[in-house]
């Protein structure tokens, strides 16, 4: 079945660090890839999407890479603040499907 | 609302009872989802909704989880004879049904349940 495996938290970075959060998948045919965060107190917000190799999706300064050959969405930011500390979930929805596969989450905690 | 709304937002029972979980989707969103999310984990997918149609069920753990919309609005998701590996957030979700490559849910706060 679908399943999406990302790096384990937490991810303690200092104020203006460059942010990469692995994500990898597995599933058949061409699904289509999300990254969801998650804020404290919160619930999940959609940060970013794409639906085709190697379409890249973008929003408030995050970036990622549908790469189907290496089957990556990895998470990605120039440059963090601290009010990106949360906790960010890369999922996938599966060819024909309607739900979404989740990974487990990774925490981002930004330092001042 | 301007957002999917839930209620209760924490509820806390005795294992043993039955409880009943309520979603109020964006309004004029055709798709609910229901999902769990244990604690330290992502979300798993619980069922599916079209109008009023369950069309996936496929994700409940056992015949004690039961969801129904039955005006294609609001779903309730009713977990009977509650046991404590049912502590989870319960999630909410709705979509409209556009294309499916521009398909995006919207998920409501949750329900914490703890079951003691």
């Amino acid at each position: 079945g679908d399943s999406v495996t990302q790096m384990e938290g937490p991810v303690t970075l200092s104020e203006e660090a460059f942010l990469t959060i692995n994500c990898t998948y597995t599933a058949t045919g061409y699904p289509s890839l999300f990254w969801y965060v998650q804020y404290p107190g919160e619930g999940l917000q959609l940060l970013l999407k794409a639906t085709k190799a190697d379409d890249k999706g973008s929003n408030k300064g995050f970036e990622a890479t549908y790469r189907k050959e290496t089957t990556s969405f990895h998470l990605e930011k120039g440059s963090v603040q601290v009010s990106d500390s949360a906790v960010y979930f890369c999922a996938l929805r599966g060819t024909g499907r309607r739900a979404l596969t989740f990974g487990s989450g990774t925490r981002l905690q930004v330092q001042p | 609302g301007a957002g999917v709304s839930q209620s209760p937002r924490y509820k806390v029972a005795k294992r043993g009872q039955d409880v009943a979980l309520r979603c109020d989707p964006i309004s004029g969103h055709v798709s609910l989802f229901w999902y769990q999310q244990a604690l330290g984990q992502g979300p798993e997918f619980l069922t599916y909704f079209q109008n009023e149609a369950q069309l996936d069920k496929s994700g409940l753990p056992s015949d004690r989880f039961f969801a129904e919309r039955p005006e294609g609005s609001v779903s309730t998701l009713k977990i009977q004879r509650t046991q404590q590996e049912d502590s989870a957030v319960y999630l909410c979700a709705s979509s409209l049904v556009e294309r499916l490559a521009a398909d995006t849910q919207y998920f409501g706060p949750g329900t914490r349940l703890t079951v003691l």
